[in-house]
């Protein structure tokens, strides 16, 4: 199975600030790549999906790049409600798996 | 609106069996994959088992192989994940999860709320 890892595992940002997560993968996976926001006690939430289409309703300041191995989530102006942990998931190759995951703490 | 309920869960011995159902409505149940994930109280996530729109592809997870059996119901838009001989490691919230495809795609553009399992002596 492709492994997937996320850094850093956790951060601490003010409002306004510009956020970014990294996601690599273990092999190539093209553009085959997901972002999921899961605020404490919600369920997770479709952002991205193909390393940088965004989902329909998430707003703009949440963008997507990358390609191959290497991606990054970046949320541009921080929000309070933003705080939350943040998962990629490959879509390439069966089967799916998740990054462990990215907390992002609002100072 | 999309919405998926799931029931089933509960508390259950190692060994034992587990029907899980999520109910669906907003949209055409039929048209879509849909899937199990399930997540490890303060863990991450862990897709479990999908199934595309025409029940044609069926993939399961490594770890629940053999144990679990995912399946549909388009006459009444739900679906099912019978799980058998429940081991300690399969304690988790399960997920149902839609497909944004009507072929397995793993873009999760909808959740459930998702139902506790803990399987515990």
């Amino acid at each position: 199975a492709i492994q997937m890892t996320q850094s850093p595992s956790s951060l601490s940002a003010s409002v306004g600030d510009t956020v970014t997560i990294s996601c690599r993968a273990s092999h190539d996976i093209g553009n085959e790549l997901g972002w999921y926001q899961q605020r404490p006690g919600r369920t997770p939430n479709l952002l991205i999906y193909a390393a940088s289409y965004l989902e329909e309703g998430v707003p703009s300041r949440f963008s997507g790049s990358g390609s191959g191995t290497d991606f990054t989530l970046t949320i541009s102006g921080l929000q309070s409600e933003d705080s939350a942990t943040y998962y990629c998931l490959q879509d390439s190759t069966y089967p799916p798996t998740f990054g462990p995951g990215t907390r992002v703490d609002i100072k | 609106e999309v919405q998926l309920v799931e029931s089933g869960g509960g508390l259950v011995q190692p060994g034992r069996s587990l029907r899980l159902s999520c109910a669906t409505s907003g949209f055409t149940f039929r048209d879509y994959a849909i899937h199990w994930v399930r997540q490890n109280p303060g863990k991450g996530l862990e897709w479990v088992a999908g199934i595309n729109w025409n029940d044609v592809r069926i993939e399961y997870g490594d770890s629940v192989k053999g144990r679990f059996t995912i399946s549909r119901d388009s006459a009444n838009n739900t679906l099912h994940l019978q799980m058998n001989n429940l081991r300690v490691e399969d304690t988790a919230f399960y997920y149902c999860v839609k497909d944004k495809g009507a072929t397995i795609s793993h873009v999760f553009d909808y959740w459930g709320p998702g139902t506790r399992v803990t399987v515990s002596s």
